[in-house]
């Protein structure tokens, strides 16, 4: 069967150390990947995109590398900061066009 | 700031109540979803259309879930009847037309609904 694994589990860390979230999945050969953030009450917000072509993808303190032998993506946020705590979502083009599936989330606490 | 809306933000019914949410996807966009969130399951696929047509609804419980798109600035999402089980956060989320660079989505502030 088809699945898109994130850790379930919250992960906490301390401010300025870097966060590292994955996400697994399996029988799916997905185009690009997608990470979103949702913070409690919003809809989920775009934040990057991997193709399943490129190994690494940066955008400020944000980076996300994608290994299609391994159906993995990590997502990484150094110098983390409390504004940054959210859960955030992996999401693999499983379709035409931009159709998404996503993964369930890991809730990401920053802590003073 | 284009944005999607959604109608009604929170909606409280009685089970066996029909229920409708409204979403105004944003100017230019050629792709609407609806998504349904829980705890449990996460963010399911119900449904997804482009240019109007609807593409896929195999994630939509058929007997009761309708949704269709009266033109290009509305979708809409029926269940009748409710039933506690639909309990969710609904989100709509629209996007560029395929071939787009990013290909990301954009969500609306989501539909929650609770059936007694």
């Amino acid at each position: 069967s088809q699945k898109i694994e994130q850790n379930s589990e919250a992960l906490n860390i301390q401010e300025g150390k870097t966060a590292t979230l994955t996400c697994n999945y399996t029988n799916y050969s997905p185009a690009y990947l997608q990470w979103y953030r949702q913070d409690p009450g919003r809809g989920p917000v775009f934040l990057l995109l991997i193709r399943e072509n490129e190994k690494e993808k940066r955008k400020e303190r944000l980076k996300v590398t994608f290994d299609t032998t391994l159906k993995q993506s990590l997502f990484h946020i150094t110098a983390s900061q409390p504004a940054d705590s959210a859960t955030y979502l992996c999401a693999l083009a499983t379709g035409g066009g931009n159709k998404l599936t996503f993964g369930t989330g890991t809730q990401l606490k920053v802590e003073l | 700031d284009a944005r999607v809306t959604q109608t009604p933000r929170h909606k409280v019914t009685e089970m066996g109540q029909e229920v409708t949410m409204r979403c105004q996807p944003i100017l230019g966009h050629n792709t609407v979803f609806w998504y349904r969130q829980t705890m449990m399951q996460g963010l399911e696929l119900l449904a997804y259309f482009r240019n109007r047509a609807p593409l896929d609804d195999s994630g939509m419980p058929k007997d009761r879930f309708s949704a269709e798109m009266p033109d290009a600035t509305l979708a809409t999402l029926k269940i009748q009847p409710s039933e506690p089980r639909d309990s969710a956060v609904y989100f709509c989320a629209s996007g560029l037309p395929t071939g787009s660079d990013t290909g990301e989505l954009f969500f609306g502030e989501g539909s929650r609904l609770t059936v007694l």
